[in-house]
């Protein structure tokens, strides 16, 4: 089945840092990327849609500059957290829509657990 | 309206028993119904989908029904089993043809399968 990796699985760093996450999808090819953010115990909040060879489709309240996304080639995407604080602490999970299967169904990644002290 | 509702918020079954959970959305340009399993510190997995063209769809212990004149759709879980225990999440895909389609997730329910 379709594969999506996500790296790392958990990061813990300062105040201030920036933190790269990575989204691959292993065996397809993914023209589109969503990124979706999760607080314990809640529902997936998609932060943006991530498109190969073009900017990112932010959803409403999202900073851009705050949450940089780059979909820099079919297998990859990735979310920069630039200058994290606290707040941004939060479960960041990666999903990737199959172009042979016309998009559905989506695959998830396992994740990325961000903690920021 | 793009919102999925999603009851109950947690469910206990005994083991050997039905879990039921239900969404309702309002939406009509709703095309596609996956229900998604997450486990603890991991990523949602896809469960079981169905389209509205089709009002029941089974897949082993996992049986979705929808009924679209009244804008609902349930997850039954037969013969649940400890190893069930996790949140399911029911979401509603709307098609845009300009844009991607994106998945709108329902609030989660919390099911706990006793022994």
């Amino acid at each position: 089945g379709a594969v999506v990796s996500q790296h790392p699985s958990w990061v813990i760093c300062k105040s201030g840092t920036s933190v790269k996450i990575e989204c691959r999808s292993l065996d397809f090819q993914a023209t589109t990327m969503f990124w979706y953010r999760q607080f314990p115990k809640q529902s997936l909040m998609l932060m943006a849609t991530s498109n190969e060879g073009s900017k990112a489709t932010y959803e409403q309240g999202v900073e851009k500059d705050k949450f940089l996304i780059n979909h820099a080639s079919l297998t990859l995407s990735t979310l920069t957290v630039t200058s994290a604080h606290p707040e941004d602490s939060s479960f960041y999970i990666c999903s990737a829509r199959d172009q042979r299967t016309g998009g559905l169904p989506q695959h998830f990644g396992d994740g990325t657990r961000l903690s920021i002290l | 309206q793009q919102q999925v509702k999603q009851s109950p918020q947690s469910l206990i079954v005994q083991k050997g028993g039905i879990s039921i959970i239900n969404c309702a959305y309002e939406n009509t340009a709703f095309d596609y119904f996956p229900w998604y399993q997450q486990f603890p510190g991991k990523g949602p997995a896809l469960l079981i989908a169905i389209r509205p063209d089709v009002s029941e769809k089974k897949e082993g212990r996992f049986t979705i029904s929808f009924n679209k004149s009244a804008k609902q759709f349930s997850l039954h879980i037969m013969d649940s089993q400890p190893g069930d225990s996790a949140t399911y999440f029911c979401a509603a895909r709307s098609f845009n043809t300009g844009t991607a389609s994106k998945l709108t997730f329902g609030t989660g329910t919390r099911l706990q399968v006793t022994l």
